[in-house]
């Protein structure tokens, strides 16, 4: 059965630095795709990055990149020059199985201080 | 390019009573989504639709919830009766395609409390 852990439920950073969310997973499908949305309280789930299992090199999108150790089976999110805007519960999610349909995470609250 | 869009935002209905919701995806995707997010949890996949067949009903509680996408669009998604643990947040998502690689776009969700 496929699983994602994020054993950190919540986070503080400073602005302007980085930080690091973790994720793990496990599967026994050889393909599948990781993904990291971001829910501010407003309730919405909105797509940050996404990494497939067959991806050689870690993905990026702007200020997000995500740290593919497949071998450790982790997908941990790493948010460099953090806004208070980033204040948001993270979910990380994993899509395989026949459906493709997601998993997710029970998530990380991050608290970005000023 | 319109996002998914969800009706109502908020239900507050008693126990025992029914209530529905209503989802439309993004144009041209084939894949629709209800999952249910339990505060302080992460979502669980309700029902997974391909176009207006289900494909992933396996976490649906069948004998108080239900599910349609008529004609491969819109869908709606039934409680009936309702019981206090039925409060979460539900969430549609669409897809282009129901694979392990393609990103799911979500609405805004309803926000349902059973009292």
């Amino acid at each position: 059965a496929q699983k994602i852990t994020q054993t950190q439920p919540g986070m503080f950073v400073q602005e302007k630095e980085a930080v690091t969310l973790d994720c793990t997973y496990d599967t026994s499908d050889p393909s599948y795709g990781l993904f990291w949305y971001k829910q501010p309280s407003s309730g919405e789930m909105i797509f940050l990055i996404y990494q497939g299992s067959y991806d050689q090199q870690n993905a990026t999108e702007g200020r997000y990149s995500l740290n593919f150790q497949k071998a450790r089976k982790s997908a941990n999110l790493v948010i460099s020059a953090s806004q208070l805007g980033d204040s948001a519960m993270y979910f990380c999610a994993m899509g395989g199985g026949s459906q493709g349909n997601l998993i997710f995470g029970k998530g990380t609250k991050l608290s970005v201080k000023p | 390019e319109a996002g998914v869009a969800q009706s109502p935002r908020y239900k507050i209905i008693e126990k025992r009573q029914s209530v529905a919701f209503w989802c439309n995806p993004i144009s041209g995707h084939a894949t629709l989504y209800w999952y249910q997010q339990i505060l302080g949890q992460g979502p669980k996949l309700l029902i997974q639709f391909q176009n207006n067949g289900v494909v992933d009903d396996s976490q649906l509680p069948k004998d108080r919830f239900s599910a349609e996408r008529l004609k491969g669009v819109d869908s709606t998604l039934k409680i009936q009766p309702a019981k206090l643990e039925d409060s979460a947040v539900y969430l549609c998502a669409s897809s282009l395609m129901g694979t392990e690689t393609t990103e799911a776009f979500f609405g805004q969700g309803t926000r349902l409390t059973v009292v």
